[in-house]
């Protein structure tokens, strides 16, 4: 079975970076899937934040301009998230999850991380 | 971006009770919409796909409908394994977007 595991610090600075690990296991992420990162505001609104593909290429949500990048490990299955000049607003539960194409055009995280909670304060 | 209005934010219902929650996408989405179910402390599950289609091993109470843009999940004979949030989301184009959720509460 397919698992996903967060990693990263739980504390963050205004204006600096967020980074996060996901730990594949299970599945290549080579072989197939999205691998997506969403997050969770207080409040319960969901966020998808973009993803990178089993080939390597990536789609971002726009509304994070150029403060977001995922990247890859392939030798350690591991894709990862960097959110650069974060604010209070960053605040939230990250989750790393994998998209699946179904038939009929449908697209759904059928696999998903346990999440980790992120503060941004100073 | 496709916003999808999702209601109620919050409810409560009782034990055995029918309840339903709905989402209007501000644009056509067709059938590119799914349900998650979110428990305290845990990772969103798929319920719903292709709004109408139920996810393996998902029980029966739970069914999802359309109609035109307004889309809907209903669940029958309400349980308290059936308690937590529960987040539209469409897949129509990007970005994806979620509904704000809905958190059932069993009273």
């Amino acid at each position: 079975e397919i698992q996903l595991q967060e990693s990263g610090p739980g504390l963050v600075k205004p204006s600096q970076s967020l980074s996060l690990t996901c730990s594949v296991t299970g599945y290549t992420i080579t072989s197939g899937y999205d691998w997506s990162w969403i997050r969770k505001f207080p409040g319960n609104k969901m966020e998808w934040m973009g993803y990178i593909s089993y080939s390597g290429s990536t789609n971002y949500n726009p509304s994070l301009k150029s403060r977001i990048s995922i990247t890859r490990d392939t030798s350690k299955n591991q894709f990862f998230l960097q959110l650069n000049s974060v604010t209070t607003e960053d605040t939230a539960t990250y989750y790393c999850a994998s998209g699946y194409y179904g038939l009929g055009g449908d697209y759904y995280f059928d696999y998903w991380g346990q999440g980790v909670m992120v503060t941004v304060s100073s | 971006d496709i916003q999808m209005t999702q209601s109620p934010s919050s409810m409560s219902a009782s034990l055995g009770d029918t309840v339903t929650i709905n989402c209007l996408a501000s644009q056509d989405i067709g059938n590119y919409l799914s349900w998650y179910q979110q428990k305290p402390g845990k990772s969103p599950k798929l319920m719903i796909y292709g709004a109408t289609n139920l996810e393996d091993g998902v029980p029966s109470r739970f069914s999802g409908s359309r109609s035109g843009s307004d889309y809907s999940l209903t669940i029958n004979s309400l349980g308290y394994d059936d308690e937590g949030i529960y987040h539209c989301h469409q897949y129509y184009e990007y970005p994806y977007t979620f509904g704000a959720g809905t958190k059932l509460e069993l009273k």
